[in-house]
């Protein structure tokens, strides 16, 4: 699986986007780009995903980068509940095995 | 659906005791695995399984068993308790279903010392 780089910790003010960036300059072609968060406490719970189209559901959109080396998941109104730990993965989206090898995250805090 | 549960939340070792981390899911997933957590190491996965009678080791395995006797079931085994696997334990699961190979559910967590 591609590794990926992400900023240690980012502070966003409550109610402007937060933008998360990632780098995966060795991503493969069959590899998706995905993200996961962890609020303090709890499991991680999935957000997002995508392969070279920018994708957007309730939660958060993602941009990536026309050569797929970086992305950005962006979270339109960041609200006090959106300070979380955020993962970006990249992997196979078929996968014969379930080896989803998560890094360090970056610590979002949103400030009042 | 209860989705990913974990027993017990809390649990205090004593060096050299053994234990069994308990992990069930009712989504009839495939996939189901195993994390430990430390501040500033993110997730590493300990061990994992395909379907019931099939596991395999990931990233950190060492220290820990695990089997798969059921698709709702995949407990964790620690045989000899050591104070470096005070951590907290996630167990996730995942299920083959086309649009659903991305969706990785995880339990609240086990948060184990090891003294």
């Amino acid at each position: 699986d591609a590794k990926t780089t992400q900023p240690t910790s980012m502070d966003c003010a409550e109610g402007r986007a937060a933008n998360l960036p990632c780098n995966h300059s060795t991503i493969s072609g069959n590899e998706y780009v995905y993200w996961y968060r962890q609020i303090h406490s709890q499991g991680p719970q999935y957000i997002i995903h995508g392969l070279k189209n920018n994708e957007t559901n309730e939660m958060a959109s993602l941009i990536i980068t026309e050569d797929r080396k970086s992305s950005t998941l962006i979270l339109p109104h960041a609200t006090l509940r959106d300070t979380a730990v955020y993962y970006c993965i990249v992997r196979p989206l078929k996968t014969s095995y379930d080896k989803v090898i998560f890094g360090p995250g970056t610590s979002l805090s949103v400030i009042p | 659906n209860a989705g990913v549960t974990q027993t017990p939340k809390f649990q205090v070792l004593k060096t050299g005791q053994s234990m069994t981390l308990q992990c069930a899911q009712d989504m009839n997933h495939e996939y189901m695995s195993w994390y430990r957590q430390d501040p500033g190491m993110g997730l590493r996965l300990i061990h994992y399984s395909v379907g019931a009678g099939i596991t395999d080791q990931g990233e950190v395995p060492n220290g820990y068993n695990v089997s798969r006797s059921t698709t709702e079931d995949f407990p964790l085994r620690l045989l000899s308790a050591a104070p470096s696997q005070t951590s907290v334990y996630f167990c996730a699961s995942r299920s083959f279903l086309q649009g659903k190979l991305y969706e990785q559910y995880f339990g609240p967590g086990t948060r184990l010392t090891v003294t």
